[in-house]
């Protein structure tokens, strides 16, 4: 069966640290893989989503990056963390042609 | 406009009886999901159910059963005998485009809490 794994699951920085958070899918081949937000009390947002390795699109300009080295691999990223980066950050995958995207457990970041 | 509208911030029910919670949605594409998410306070979003635009028949899932009707835009969540454990963030999502589309990309609501108390 397939899984997905997100960590760190919680995760304290300074305003102006680096960041990288990492998931991974196992069990299957070629996700659509994506990266969402949700700030408290809010739903969703979209930030990045990629369909293949090196593909990557961005849905909300900021100061986050994502990449795709490995097929089932996702990593995000920011070179200076923001006060307004804190939140709750979900990894999330599908089938290519599946339709039901599946979520990782979510890692907490509160920039400080 | 937003996409997916849940009008109830937040829900309560007693235990063993039945809940709905509201949404409502607004897209042109003929083409669509929706799905139902459950979000636990650890924060987890757990996959509860999912409504194609041109499935006949509303969907089902042990005891969530989605009330789907098109002409209204709507894609109800109806809990059937509520547990103490339901008590969660629901959030309805939609996704344009058919099951191939290549983005695949949900749009939320802001969601209902619900609350099942004894």
């Amino acid at each position: 069966s397939q899984t997905i794994h997100q960590w760190p699951a919680t995760l304290v920085q300074p305003v102006g640290s680096p960041l990288s958070l990492e998931c991974t899918v196992e069990g299957t081949s070629n996700p659509n893989l994506y990266w969402y937000r949700q700030a408290a009390g809010r739903g969703l947002q979209l930030l990045f989503y990629s369909v293949g390795i090196g593909q990557i699109s961005s849905e909300v300009p900021q100061n986050l990056s994502a990449s795709r080295p490995q097929d089932r691999q996702f990593i995000l990223s920011s070179k200076k963390l923001l006060l307004s980066d804190s939140g709750f950050y979900l990894c999330a995958w599908r089938q290519q042609a599946g339709n039901t995207i599946y979520f990782g457990e979510g890692s907490w970041l509160t920039v400080v | 406009a937003q996409k997916i509208t849940q009008t109830q911030p937040g829900m309560f029910v007693q235990e063993k009886e039945a809940v709905t919670l509201d949404c409502t949605y607004d897209t042109s594409d003929p083409s669509y999901g929706l799905f139902w998410y459950k979000q636990p306070s650890s924060g987890e979003m757990i996959f509860l159910i999912y409504q194609g635009s041109y499935d006949q028949q509303n969907a089902t899932e042990g005891r969530y059963s989605l009330n789907f009707q098109k002409a209204r835009k709507s894609a109800n969540l109806v809990i059937s005998a509520s547990q103490l454990g339901d008590s969660a963030m629901y959030f309805c999502a939609m996704r344009e485009g058919g099951r191939g589309s290549t983005l695949g990309r949900l749009y939320f609501g802001r969601g209902t809490q619900l609350t099942v108390w004894p």
